[in-house]
């Protein structure tokens, strides 16, 4: 498998659940994101993850916890959601340093909750 | 960083030219301008980027004014598979999390 896998694709779950969305990059890539994207609004950044350590949290509510394990793979754990939590969550990765390094984003999770 | 702006939607027909356009006039030394497209159901893909020069590559061209204020993505010849969301963004090159900030983008519509 190549590039940027993310599962499930879909993922439908009650407020009172607890899921977990992976994200796995096969690119040998050292930096790991989430994204949300709600309908009618811009991409917004979550979470990096730069050589194994977060580097930004922007904002986040603890309902959303960010695990990444190894520079492989990326998780997004989530519990107590709310019905505003329905998005489109996009994984992406790239290498760090240097003067530029495209971001490679999977195909999404698409997300609803009850 | 630094915002940018982009017409909301865009028509183009298939075979056309297509110059999608993009002001950032807060534009700073340090930023780079990128363009990222994302297609129906799929996560965005990197399409090309540049500090000040023009530059071309198999998917498109990028044209920078010369004061940087402003740059405009070119397809050369549309096709239906490139109706899709295109985003300019900068980035500042300091940006050492290479993080970057989407905004609306531009809904490109392909018309055969």
């Amino acid at each position: 498998e190549t590039g940027v896998t993310q599962t499930p694709r879909h993922l439908v779950m009650g407020m009172t659940n607890k899921k977990s969305l992976k994200c796995e990059q096969h690119l040998g890539h050292n930096a790991m994101y989430w994204y949300k994207q709600s309908a009618k609004k811009p991409l917004e950044l979550m979470f990096v993850y730069s050589l194994e350590e977060r580097v930004e949290n922007n904002s986040v509510p603890s309902r959303f916890s960010p695990e990444c394990p190894n520079s492989s793979h990326l998780f997004l754990h989530l519990h107590t959601l709310q019905p505003e939590d329905s998005a489109l969550y996009l994984c992406a990765s790239s290498m760090t340093g240097g003067s530029y390094n495209e971001q490679f984003f999977g195909p999404g999770t698409r997300l609803t909750v009850l | 960083d630094a915002k940018t702006t982009q017409p909301n939607s865009m028509e183009s027909n298939e075979e056309e030219p297509v110059h999608l356009p993009c002001n950032h006039s807060t534009i700073s030394g340090t930023d780079y301008i990128h363009w990222y497209r994302q297609l129906p159901s799929q996560g965005p893909e990197y399409v090309i980027h540049g500090l000040t020069s023009n530059v071309n590559n198999r998917m498109a061209s990028l044209a920078i004014a010369e004061d940087r204020k402003s740059s405009t993505l070119i397809l050369h010849r549309a096709t239906l598979r490139d109706a899709a969301v295109y985003y300019c963004i900068l980035r500042d090159n300091n940006n050492a999390g290479n993080m970057l900030t989407f905004g609306g983008g531009t809904r490109l519509m392909v018309k055969p």
